[in-house]
């Protein structure tokens, strides 16, 4: 089955301007997680979308921001972009359901650079 | 707040020596704890362990959980130079809050040479 597909993969954006990425996770799943990898800070998550449902979110501004489709696509945008956003965006796609044994599967990112 | 320390940060061997990559954890509310290896972009899935003292294998990769000790490792053997990568630790926690959400450690980069 097809994996997780991220677009586009890579970016360059000037500060102050705002950018959206796209997440298609695996088929069947409706959990889809965001995550910035930066060399300082590693990966860290932004917020999780299940069931078009925002269920969690991290320690990141309301700059940043997400939403999910019905079909379980999802993007997560990023307003007044700022130098330190520049980034790995990392996306994972789960099954999302109750499950001890679930894992995540990412995607491989959209490289995001600001100047 | 959930801490996840991995150890060492780097790593240079030479093929066919084996390595042992650590990671501790501080959570609350432990689920499961899961191993990534990345190498370009993508974090590709390894091992999830859930149970303390069952040794999960995949070919020259093995892992171990103790629950008690609050650590992981992560076993390479006959290392070869394909092994080079960053390999990922992650804790994922029970709970309402916890919904996709995974804490990473530093990571550790390993480096194989010929």
């Amino acid at each position: 089955k097809a994996g997780v597909t991220q677009t586009p993969r890579y970016l360059i954006k000037t500060r102050g301007q705002q950018v959206t990425l796209s997440c298609s996770p695996i088929s069947g799943h409706r959990s889809v997680s965001w995550y910035q990898q930066t060399p300082g800070q590693g990966l860290q998550f932004l917020f999780e979308y299940f069931s078009e449902t925002q269920r969690n979110k991290g320690n990141f501004p309301g700059r940043f921001s997400g939403r999910q489709f019905s079909n379980s696509r999802s993007e997560m945008n990023v307003s007044t972009l700022e130098l330190g956003d520049s980034a790995l965006y990392l996306c994972a796609s789960s099954p999302g359901t109750a499950s001890l044994n679930y894992g995540y599967t990412f995607g491989s990112g959209t490289r995001l650079t600001v100047v | 707040e959930d801490k996840v320390v991995q150890s060492p940060l780097s790593l240079v061997v030479h093929e066919g020596d084996t390595v042992t990559l650590n990671c501790s954890y501080e959570v609350t509310n432990f689920r499961s704890l899961l191993w990534y290896k990345q190498e370009k972009k993508a974090p590709t899935f390894l091992f999830m362990l859930t149970s303390s003292g069952i040794e999960k294998k995949s070919g020259r990769l093995s892992s171990i959980l103790d629950k008690k000790e609050l650590f992981s490792i992560l076993n390479i053997t006959a290392t070869q130079t394909g092994d080079s990568a960053v390999y990922l630790c992650a804790v994922s926690v029970a709970g309402g809050t916890s919904y996709g959400k995974l804490t990473f450690g530093q990571g550790t980069i390993l480096t194989v040479h010929p």
